[in-house]
């Protein structure tokens, strides 16, 4: 069965320092993963996806991911953070079943103080 | 224009009625989804169509549920509402998923309901 962790509820960091929200994955074949970020009261937005061959994938608002196939790993990232940026952050992973269903991660709350 | 619209937003109702939620989707797509939000931010999938046929039921209490009048609309009708059934419901809406699995889904804003 596909699942997707996301072993941190909570990252803090500050306004211009990198970021990063960690994911890992299991899945038995390709993996097809996403990243969304929810703001409060709002639905979820898309950020990026893994597409097969790019092990750095760029997305919307300056967030990146890293896919690295032998840690089982997509952490999303950005170089410099802002308030802004202050978020609910799930992490997704496309069942292979024929369900095609998106399972997602527990969500990692990001913090960034000004 | 919104790409994914339901309504309402916000519901708050009594145990034991009966409520719908409709969704609305102007993107073409084929296939459309219903997911739970929990208050723990929990988001777990309950229904999937594609082309008006149902293809995901997830172990929901058969008192939910879906219909599909056409393939942009997705409804979710509850009966007989329960405390537990508080939550935020998210429509969303894919492309194919048969022929792109690496297709984004594109979700509302969400309806909050509170059963009281």
């Amino acid at each position: 069965a596909q699942s997707v962790a996301q072993p941190e509820d909570q990252v803090n960091v500050a306004e211009g320092n990198p970021l990063t929200v960690k994911c890992t994955y299991s899945v038995s074949g390709n993996p097809y993963l996403f990243w969304y970020v929810q703001y409060p009261n709002r639905g979820l937005q898309f950020l990026l996806k893994y597409i097969t061959g790019d092990n750095l994938v760029k997305g919307s608002y300056g967030f990146e991911a890293e896919f690295n196939k032998s840690q089982t790993s997509f952490h999303l990232k950005k170089p410099s953070a802002l308030v802004s940026d202050s978020a609910l952050y799930f992490c997704a992973v496309r069942a292979l079943d024929s369900s095609y269903k998106l399972i997602f991660g527990s969500g990692t709350r990001l913090l960034v103080r000004p | 224009d919104t790409a994914v619209s339901q309504t309402p937003k916000y519901l708050v109702t009594q145990m034991g009625n009966d409520k719908s939620i409709k969704c609305e989707q102007n993107l073409g797509h084929d296939t459309m989804y219903w997911y739970k939000q929990d208050s723990k931010k929990f988001l777990k999938i309950m229904f999937s169509y594609n082309n008006k046929e149902l293809i995901i039921n997830e172990t929901v209490p058969n008192r939910f549920s879906p219909k599909s009048p056409d393939k942009a609309h997705l409804n979710l009708h509850i009966n007989s509402l329960e405390l537990g059934d508080s939550a935020v419901y998210f429509c969303a809406s894919s492309q194919d998923l048969g022929r792109n699995m690496n297709t984004e889904a594109f979700f509302g804003q969400g309806t909050r309901l509170t059963v009281v």
